[in-house]
């Protein structure tokens, strides 16, 4: 079946230092790649998308490149935040009729630290 | 503000008892998802509604029922908790538009304990 794999962390940065959080995928067909983020004590948020090979979905400093030759979505951003700091998670939506499921990895903690 | 609503917000229940976790949105979006978030697990899907009138079982539905009342609100009903069932749960609901595929929604949690 469709499965994400993100990188394990927690991880750890200094402010303004360079993020990237990997993430892979395996489904059938053609998904479309999710990254949601997770402040403390709230729900998901959707944070950026792409639906098709090439598009690069960006948001808040944040982008991601839906390669499809190395199946995956990696998260980057060029200079971290405090405030970034949250839990990420990738997700795959599979585009075929009817199925609107979403299916997540597992999240990756990241910490930022002034 | 537009959204997914939950409540309640925090629960505490004791092994054996029955409660409903309630789900509303006001974004006319035909499909909504139950979800439970459990560390170092992600967020596991315990059934969904593809539209209104319609109910399947996600990845852990065991233990847990749903009805959707209507398309603004889907339930989650736990007929006799266990402590297993300590989580947090999320709701969330999903619109779909021709050439567009949308992301999901999510309320801000139901925090669960079993004692």
């Amino acid at each position: 079946g469709d499965s994400v794999t993100q990188m394990e962390g927690p991880v750890t940065l200094s402010e303004e230092a360079f993020l990237t959080i990997n993430c892979t995928y395996t489904a059938t067909g053609y998904p479309s790649l999710f990254w949601y983020v997770q402040y403390p004590g709230e729900g998901l948020q959707l944070l950026l998308k792409a639906t098709k090979a090439d598009d690069k979905g960006s948001n808040k400093g944040f982008e991601a490149t839906y390669r499809k030759e190395t199946t995956s979505f990696h998260l980057e951003k060029g200079s971290v935040q405090v405030s970034d700091s949250a839990v990420y998670f990738c997700a795959l939506r599979y585009s075929g009729a009817g199925s609107y499921q979403l299916t997540f990895g597992k999240g990756t903690k990241l910490s930022v630290i002034p | 503000n537009a959204g997914v609503t939950q409540t309640p917000k925090f629960q505490v229940l004791k092994t054996g008892q029955s409660m409903t976790l309630q789900c509303a949105q006001d974004m006319n979006h035909n499909s909504m998802y139950w979800y439970r978030q459990d560390p170092g697990m992600g967020l596991r899907l315990i059934y969904y509604s593809a539209s209104e009138g319609t109910t399947d079982k996600g990845e852990v539905p065991n233990g847990y029922n749903v009805s959707r009342l209507n398309k603004r609100e889907f339930s989650l009903r736990l007929e006799s908790a266990a402590p297993s069932q300590t989580s947090v749960y999320f709701c969330a609901s999903s619109g779909y538009r021709e050439g567009t595929n949308y992301g999901y929604t999510f309320g801000s949690g139901t925090r669960l304990t079993v004692v």
